[in-house]
């Protein structure tokens, strides 16, 4: 298994540009989580899914951020415009079942700034 | 909110030397997860603990979930320089179905 597939690894873009973050789950993983990660605030919760469908979006910053899952195989999460306090590590991570206590697998991340 | 403190932030120490870290809510949490980070990637889940009291070892680590399930630690034995890496332990909530919140981790380095 090739594990949690993000990309770009690297992003480096002017502000009010658009940046579009990719991410492929685990084959069978029902839960798909998107984290930001910073030193300031550590790893934070954005956004998760259940079989495609958004559950809780109430970590997304404000409304210049949306996330999409259109398939069981593909999620991204858009900035829309950006800015320089969006500069982080964004992870994807997936699960096959919180409840029953699977941990989350989590991909290499996009490491994105915005200058 | 419901918050995770880990502690200590940073802790280098020599290699072969014991070390402990903590992470402590004022809540219950339903379980709670370890994972360590090294740079460049992504956490990687060590364990899973969800019964007070709970001690679980995974070769030189171990992991203990406190009796009130408000607090735990990791315990490492003879330190190795690839134990190196953000320690960060997380809460489920509802059983983990409403996603992790994360401590802000233990930065460990063990030096040669």
């Amino acid at each position: 298994d090739a594990g949690v597939i993000q990309s770009p690894r690297h992003e480096v873009t002017e502000m009010g540009q658009e940046v579009t973050l990719r991410c492929k789950p685990i084959s069978g993983h029902d839960y798909l989580f998107w984290y930001r990660q910073t030193m300031m605030r550590g790893l934070e919760l954005l956004i998760y899914f259940n079989n495609n469908v958004p559950i809780d979006d109430s970590g997304m910053p404000e409304d210049r951020f949306s996330a999409k899952m259109p398939n069981a195989s593909f999620s991204t999460l858009k900035i829309q415009p950006s800015e320089p306090r969006d500069s982080a590590v964004y992870f994807c991570a997936s699960s096959l079942s919180p409840r029953r206590g699977y941990g989350y697998t989590f991909g290499s991340g996009t490491r994105l700034t915005v200058v | 909110t419901q918050l995770l403190e880990q502690s200590p932030q940073f802790l280098s120490i020599q290699e072969g030397e014991n070390l402990t870290v903590y992470c402590n809510s004022s809540s219950v949490f339903s379980s709670l997860q370890w994972y360590r980070q090294e740079p460049g990637e992504g956490p990687v889940l060590l364990v899973t603990v969800v019964t007070g009291g709970e001690v679980k070892k995974l070769k030189r680590l171990t992991f203990q979930f406190g009796d009130a399930r408000k607090d735990s630690s990791l315990h490492i034995t003879a330190a190795q320089t690839g134990d190196t890496g953000l320690y960060l332990c997380a809460k489920g909530k509802g059983g983990g179905a409403d996603g992790l919140t994360f401590g802000k981790g233990t930065h460990l380095i063990i030096q040669p």
